[in-house]
Order: C-alpha cells, then structure tokens, then sequence
C-alpha cells in the first residue's frame, strides 16, 4: 500500500523563476493539502483541495496556487519565486474533508526546494 | 495560528518511558488532539490521536486530561530510532482537515 508520495525531492531555481511541485495521495485518500516547512519551524498549511476544488486556504499570496485532477493528484505551482520561498515542501492525504472527519492527514517526505 | 504549547526540547534514556507533554488550554469540546513526529529529512509521521479518552496503539499511548486542556504522548520503552521533533495539535473544527503545526518538542534519546 503506497504512501504519499512527492516528486521531485529536490529542487534548485533561481529568484522569478516558476516550479510545479507534485504528489500523489494515499491510495484510498480523496483530499490533497499543502504546507511550506522552513528550516527549524513546524509546517504552514498553504491550502487544501478536495474534488478539484481548493477548499481552505492558509496565509499565503496568490503567487502560490494548486490544482487537484479527477485521480486525486495535485499539484503546487510557485511563480516569481523569492529566497524567502526556500523551504521543504509537504503534501498530505486524507479521507473526506470538511468539519466532521478527524480523519488524520499523511504525509510524504516532502520537496526540498532552494532559491538561489 | 498554533493552539498548544510543549517545551522545545527534551532527553529521555533509552529504554525508558518517554513522556511528551502538551498544554491546549483554549481547545474546544469537540476539537481532536493529534500527535506526529518528524525525523530529520523526512515528512511528519501520524502516531495517535484523541478527543477526551485516552488511546493507546502500537506506537504509544495518548492521555488526555479530564477537563482536556492538557495532554500526554507516552513512548513506552524509548529506542534511538524515537529521537526526532514531536508536534502536539488540536485540529481546529471550523477550517477544515488542516492543521496548525507549532514549534513541537525535540525528543533525544540517549544510549
């Protein structure tokens, strides 16, 4: 049974550049989150998709924006990337969404993305 | 956004219990407090979660105090592979399946 899983694992852009970041859910799973984890913090939940459509959002500006496919897939875009983008990027998976699953979320190991 | 407050870090020998604690004093009545770790260079790992009676699996055991603004992870016999940061989280009920990391506690085990 398949975790989550993240491609690339590594990544090195330079500052405006643009990167798509992918994952693929647990098998089973049907919604999709993001969050940006930089060096020595706790992870910051970007948003959250779920039948295609991004259903919550974190604090983060329209330059970060997603897109989730019939299979359950998503995808991270990042235009005019900044320094300040560095950072391990994680995607997590669960089960049904909205107020009443305390389903937990899984997650992959993450893309580690560097600015330079 | 963080709800909980743990202490930044702690050393635990190795075959000892290692006790996690965690402080939600403002959780809600139906808000669930999740516990995951991370180990270096890898994505965060689910271990238990709980709303107000304790729980226990094969990777711990989650106590929750009675009025629930407190909460305890116990790993039974702590190993090396159990050095790692250890995130406390209550799930907050009205944004969805997300959750609020904060800064977790870094567990060293020591040989």
């Amino acid at each position: 049974d398949a975790g989550v899983t993240q491609s690339p694992t590594h990544l090195i852009k330079t500052r405006g550049q643009q990167v798509t970041l992918r994952c693929s859910p647990k098998s089973g799973h049907d919604t999709v989150s993001w969050y940006q984890q930089a060096l020595g913090q706790g992870p910051q939940f970007i948003f959250q998709y779920y039948e295609e459509e991004e259903r919550q959002r974190g604090n983060f500006p329209d330059r970060f924006s997603g897109h989730q496919f019939p299979n359950y897939s998503s995808e991270l875009n990042v235009n005019a990337l900044l320094l300040g983008d560095s950072a391990l990027y994680l995607c997590a998976s669960s089960r049904g969404t909205g107020g009443l699953s305390n389903q937990p979320q899984h997650f992959g190991d993450g893309t580690r993305l560097s600015i330079l | 956004d963080a709800k909980t407050t743990q202490p930044p870090s702690m050393d635990c020998a190795e075959g000892r219990a290692a006790n996690l604690p965690c402080n939600h004093s403002t959780i809600s009545g139906n808000e669930y407090v999740y516990w995951y770790r991370q180990i270096h260079s890898q994505g965060p790992q689910y271990i238990i979660h709980g709303l107000k009676n304790n729980e226990t699996n094969e990777m711990a055991s989650l106590i929750i105090t009675e009025d629930r603004k407190s909460s305890t992870l116990i790993l039974p016999h702590a190993t090396l592979r159990d050095t790692a940061v250890y995130y406390c989280i209550v799930r907050v009920i009205d944004t969805g399946n997300q959750f609020y990391f904060g800064t977790g506690t870094s567990l060293t085990v020591i040989p």
